[in-house]
């Protein structure tokens, strides 16, 4: 089983509708959680991280979180053109030897005029 | 967040040679990562650059092959060694500003391997 599972797409979604993403993850000692947005040739940008159960909102983006699951999910609601890109779901491995950031691998994101 | 710059952002080097790209942070971290992004694929972490101690590596990645240095709290270098077209990736710093707080990307170098 991979440590971090999403699917890669492409999600094809019309302007102005909501994009869902997901993401589960097998470490279930995980505390610490996070969206990147990369778009092509462009390195990751954080848009996201949630620690708790629950949603967290940050204007378009709503990031969800449920440990007993193990998963978490982003919801980009009103989507533009602009969001076209692959969304990296990452979780924090906390380790003796120091924490490791671990990344899915990527669920690619078209938003069609 | 803290203004990461990397260099260089690419290069076309011949087999058998070596690079050093260099990451700078405009304020002191705690933590400074390297990663590699192969053509199509997620991220990968290479090592821990640890402030004046060797670097933690990951399973897979060796100090022989992928020196890294962190003289201080502002800069690492990662330098990859005797080339070959497999190691042809994106090359990334990330850092982490505090316990268990996000980690934020440098732009990247892009090497490619003839």
């Amino acid at each position: 089983q991979k440590e971090v599972e999403q699917n890669s797409g492409p999600l094809s979604v019309p302007e102005g509708a909501i994009a869902s993403l997901n993401c589960t993850y097998s470490d279930r000692g995980s505390q610490s959680f996070f969206w990147y947005r990369q778009y092509s040739g462009k390195s990751p940008e954080l848009i996201m991280f949630i620690y708790s159960n629950g949603d967290k909102e940050d204007g378009r983006f709503t990031a969800q979180l449920n440990k007993a699951s193990q998963y978490v999910s982003l919801l980009i609601r009103d989507s533009q053109p602009s969001d076209s890109a692959t969304y990296l779901c990452a979780f924090l491995m906390i380790k003796a030897a120091g924490n490791k950031l671990t990344f899915g691998g990527g669920t690619r994101v078209l938003v069609k005029p | 967040s803290a203004v990461i710059s990397q260099k260089p952002s690419r290069d076309i080097c011949q087999r058998g040679t070596s690079l050093t790209i260099q990451c700078q942070v405009d304020s002191q971290v705690t933590m400074m990562f390297w990663y590699r992004q192969q053509p199509g694929q997620s991220l990968t972490l290479i090592a821990t650059a640890n402030q004046g101690s060797e670097a933690t590596y990951e399973s897979g990645f060796v100090i022989d092959k992928f020196p890294i240095s962190r003289p201080n709290l502002t800069f690492s270098t990662l330098t990859v060694s005797n080339m070959s077209p497999e190691d042809s990736s994106i090359y990334l710093c990330s850092v982490e500003t505090g316990v268990n707080q996000p980690q934020h990307f440098g732009d990247g170098t892009r090497l490619s391997i003839l």
